[in-house]
């Protein structure tokens, strides 16, 4: 199965400022999916990023807020923009080429 | 928007107890997982199944795939304290698009 790297693994951040997650994996792959998971609560899944043109979003999220970025088969960026305390959660990036799903080690985002 | 509906939401038992959590939707999957979270840690996969009526054992846990493919079982026999956790069902939405069901927290007490 493949392979994640994800970072930052956590951070701490200021309302109002905005942060980039990262996710390279080791395999090409055709889609990766942003999931939240807030505290003590499910996965939701953001969006579907497909490599070559925008990204698909879920009923709640929009590209204003978490902009993704899909520059190659390999590798990943979602953005959490203008962060209030209500950002506050884990954000995992997934592949499922198989339909095995593999996760990035998550990022614990605490907005302050 | 299709939705996976687990109940219950949590469940605290003793440990020797059986135990029963249900994963529900209108929608029909492709396939769907079972997986089981500690703190801190990402889900780990127990079970997929994919065809209807499909019944999988994995030593003390049994997986049931509803007939239409709608729906799932986990039943847990004698629980033990190791057992504790979140459970999360996922369905195969479309090309291995996965949804997650909204999550069942059990605490097995020893």
């Amino acid at each position: 199965s493949a392979v994640i790297s994800q970072k930052p693994s956590r951070d701490i951040c200021q309302r109002g400022t905005s942060l980039t997650i990262q996710c390279q994996v080791d395999s090409q792959v055709t889609m990766m999916f942003w999931y939240r998971q807030q505290p003590g609560q499910s996965l939701t899944l953001i969006a579907t990023a497909n490599q070559g043109s925008e990204a698909t979003y879920e009923s709640g999220f929009v590209i204003d807020k978490f902009p993704i970025s899909r520059p190659n088969l390999t590798f990943s960026t979602l953005t959490v923009s203008n962060m209030s305390p209500e950002d506050s959660s884990i954000y995992l990036c997934s592949v499922s080429p198989s339909a095995i799903i593999t996760f990035g080690s998550g990022t614990r985002l605490t907005v302050v | 928007t299709q939705l996976l509906e687990q109940s219950p939401q949590f469940l605290s038992i003793q440990e020797g107890e059986n135990l029963t959590v249900y994963c529900n939707s209108s929608s029909v999957f492709s396939s769907l997982q079972w997986y089981r979270q500690e703190p801190g840690e990402g889900p780990v996969l127990l079970v997929t199944v994919v065809t209807g009526g499909e019944v999988k054992k994995l030593k003390r846990l049994t997986f049931q795939f509803g007939d239409a493919r709608k729906d799932s079982s986990l039943h847990i026999t004698a629980a033990q304290p190791g057992d504790t956790g979140l459970y999360l069902c996922a369905g195969a939405s479309g090309t291995y698009k996965y949804i997650f069901g909204t999550g069942t927290r059990l605490k097995v007490l020893a």
